[in-house]
């Protein structure tokens, strides 16, 4: 069974701080990454595609970087926001079907 | 809008009722996908199109489950019998497959289901 695991499962951070998080995925038969961010209420937005290990992918003032050798995706976020509110989640892509993490919630207070 | 529909956004029905969802993908996407996501987790895969083409279903995905594209455009998924178990968020998402591993895919702001 194919596992996608995400750390931490939730941050609260100040205004201001910048914050990080972890996607582990397996590293044998990679085809791609994605990053999404999901507001309540809303649809999951795509961050990133990411697909060639080293890549680094940045939109704003988050960025993404990637290790296919060793299974695991940073998601980074400069000078966080209180719309940066959202729960983040990595999903592996399995020819096509995208297997999820549990997502990170993420919470900025202003 | 030009993006991906879902519809109704909230059903909430009696065990045992049978229920009916929709999507709409984006228009020229020849993808379509549906997850499922329950409290505290990540959307889990059900099952894909590729056109009216059902290529794939998830083993979570029971007897008492069933999707449908019949033209390669909009799609269906029905719950017969539903079960308290079946409460989560129904997501849609629709792709444009290209040919590289791209592949990247569009949701819907979902369906909630609710049975008591």
């Amino acid at each position: 069974i194919l596992n996608v695991e995400q750390s931490p499962q939730s941050l609260h951070v100040q205004e201001g701080d910048s914050t990080n998080f972890t996607c582990s995925f397996p590293s044998s038969n990679f085809y791609a990454l994605h990053w999404y961010r999901w507001e309540t209420a809303k649809s999951p937005e795509a961050l990133f595609v990411m697909t060639l290990n080293g890549d680094e992918k940045k939109k704003g003032r988050i960025s993404a970087t990637l290790n296919t050798k060793e299974g695991y995706s940073y998601l980074y976020i400069k000078g966080s926001q209180p719309e940066d509110s959202a729960t983040y989640l990595c999903a592996f892509n399995e020819g096509g079907k995208l297997i999820f993490g549990q997502g990170t919630e993420l919470s900025v207070k202003p | 809008d030009t993006g991906v529909s879902q519809d109704p956004r909230h059903k909430i029905t009696k065990r045992g009722q049978n229920v009916t969802f929709r999507c709409d993908p984006i228009s020229e996407h020849n993808r379509l996908y549906w997850y499922r996501q329950t409290l505290g987790q990540g959307p889990e895969f059900l099952t894909y199109f590729q056109n009216e083409a059902q290529l794939e279903k998830s083993r979570l995905l029971s007897d008492r489950f069933s999707a449908e594209r019949p033209k390669g455009s909009f799609s269906t998924l029905e719950i017969q019998r539903t079960e308290q178990g079946d409460s989560a968020m129904y997501l849609c998402a629709s792709s444009l497959l290209l040919g590289t591993v791209r592949d990247e895919q569009f949701f819907g702001p979902g369906t909630r289901l609710t049975v008591l």
